[in-house]
């Protein structure tokens, strides 16, 4: 298996609710990644997980809460989201965050936010 | 800090005519710069990287150290290279990208 998949496709979701993304890669990959990418905008780093720990966290409003139960998955809960947190929200994966490597994406998730 | 710079928001081409996506970027060292592609409703998908030094769908891009630049270039254009097509980079060490806003390549019949 040689994707990044996500789930679900698409999310509508009221500002109260709790909802979480999930995102799977079987490629052996020990580096997990979150982005946000609005329309027509290049994706914007949110999260890294390095071999399930979290490395960087980009000032991401604490609405959104990353985990990485283990190497295979990363999750995004999401809680008391904003309008202008939708977007479409990308996974990636590469084999670390060592060095000069190629990071493979999933399909994205299309979260809107009512 | 790092920077990528394509200075083309969108870039309206005939099909067979020669393509040029143009990309700076500011880093002082010696980073790993890359080209992705996203289509419409597809996914974010690498087309090539500079370490490779291959050709992807008759595009090649070499890398300027001198111009700091890494261009992307085909000779023929096709109809099926209409995308979205992002620079970035990496600094040595690091897996973050920094990407590019981005050019729209459209190629018309």
């Amino acid at each position: 298996d040689t994707e990044v998949t996500q789930t679900p496709k698409h999310l509508v979701m009221g500002m109260t609710n709790k909802k979480s993304l999930k995102c799977e890669q079987h490629m052996g990959h020990r580096a997990m990644y979150w982005y946000k990418q609005k329309a027509k905008k290049p994706p914007e780093l949110m999260f890294v997980y390095s071999y399930e720990k979290l490395s960087i966290n980009e000032s991401v409003p604490s609405r959104f809460s990353p985990e990485c139960p283990n190497s295979s998955l990363l999750n995004l809960h999401l809680h008391a989201l904003q309008p202008e947190d939708s977007a479409l929200y990308l996974c990636a994966s590469s084999h670390t965050t060592v060095g000069r490597e190629t990071q493979y994406f999933g399909p994205g998730t299309r979260l809107l936010v009512l | 800090a790092q920077r990528v710079t394509q200075p083309e928001k969108l870039l309206s081409v005939f099909k067979g005519a020669p393509v040029e996506l143009k990309c700076n970027y500011s880093y002082s060292g010696s980073p790993e710069l890359f080209w992705y592609v996203q289509y419409s409703r597809q996914r974010l998908q690498l087309l090539l990287r500079h370490i490779s030094r291959e050709s992807i769908k008759g595009f090649t891009a070499d890398l300027n150290k001198g111009e700091t630049s890494f261009h992307l270039k085909k000779p023929f254009a096709q109809e099926e290279d209409s995308a979205m097509y992002y620079c970035a980079l990496t600094a040595p060490g690091y897996s973050t990208l920094t990407f590019g806003k981005g050019t729209m390549l459209l190629v018309s019949p």
